[in-house]
């Protein structure tokens, strides 16, 4: 079993929807949660942190970390085509904070 | 300023060969990360350097991988007798402390024939 889980998808929603992308984990050391967006052929690009549990919002993005459960998730309100990538959920631990642990994405299509 | 770099864009060798993946991480940039991703894996970390300590090597996944950074900047992953489940998109990330956020960069997509 992967330390990090995440549904693939493919997630299809009508421009406007909010869109709910989720990860569980396993590793109990987890305490820095990260969000990456990755378009096609290129890199993945930070779009939300989070230290340990709690809520992070910026923009139409909020992220949520429930540590008890080893949940964490990323909602999309007001969705745009523009979301349409493939989201990456990722984390690591107390003194490893380089080594990242990235869930296998959610390939997202947001059409209009 | 210009982001992280990597060259070749694409590499295409045959099981057997070797390959040399560039990395130049951004300016200033004291850490260097590289990871593989490939279809049914995701996104896997490979290796981690910062500054002068001795690198998290944890992530390669046979002798065959080996990577190093000189001066402190540019890094260069190598392959050894490549074999076809080598055939993936290998990213470099940098980030101005460890631990701090990873920019990446577009990656090199290498195919193993």
């Amino acid at each position: 079993q992967k330390e990090v889980e995440q549904d693939p998808g493919p997630l299809s929603v009508p421009e406007g929807a909010i869109v709910s992308l989720n990860c569980t984990y396993s590793n109990s050391a987890f305490q820095y949660f990260m969000w990456y967006r990755q378009y096609s052929r290129k890199g993945p690009e930070l779009l939300m942190y989070t230290y340990s549990s709690g809520n992070k919002e910026d923009g139409r993005f909020t992220a949520q970390v429930d540590k008890s459960s080893k949940y964490i998730s990323l909602f999309i309100r007001d969705s745009q085509p523009s979301d349409s990538a493939t989201y990456l959920c990722a984390m690591s631990a107390e003194g490893s904070y380089g080594k990242l642990t990235f869930g296998q994405g959610t390939i997202l299509t947001v059409h209009p | 300023g210009a982001g992280v770099s990597q060259s070749p864009s694409n590499k295409v060798t045959e099981k057997g060969k070797d390959v040399e993946l560039r990395c130049d991480p951004i300016s200033g940039h004291t850490a260097l990360y590289w990871y593989r991703q490939s279809l049914g894996q995701g996104l896997e970390f490979l290796i981690y350097f910062q500054g002068n300590s001795a690198p998290d090597k944890s992530g390669l996944p046979s002798d065959r991988f080996s990577a190093e950074r000189t001066g402190g900047s540019v890094s260069t992953l190598t392959i050894q007798r490549t074999q076809q489940e080598d055939s993936a998109v290998y990213l470099c990330a940098s980030s101005s402390a460890g631990g701090g956020t990873q920019y990446f960069g577009p990656g090199t997509r290498l195919t193993v024939l």
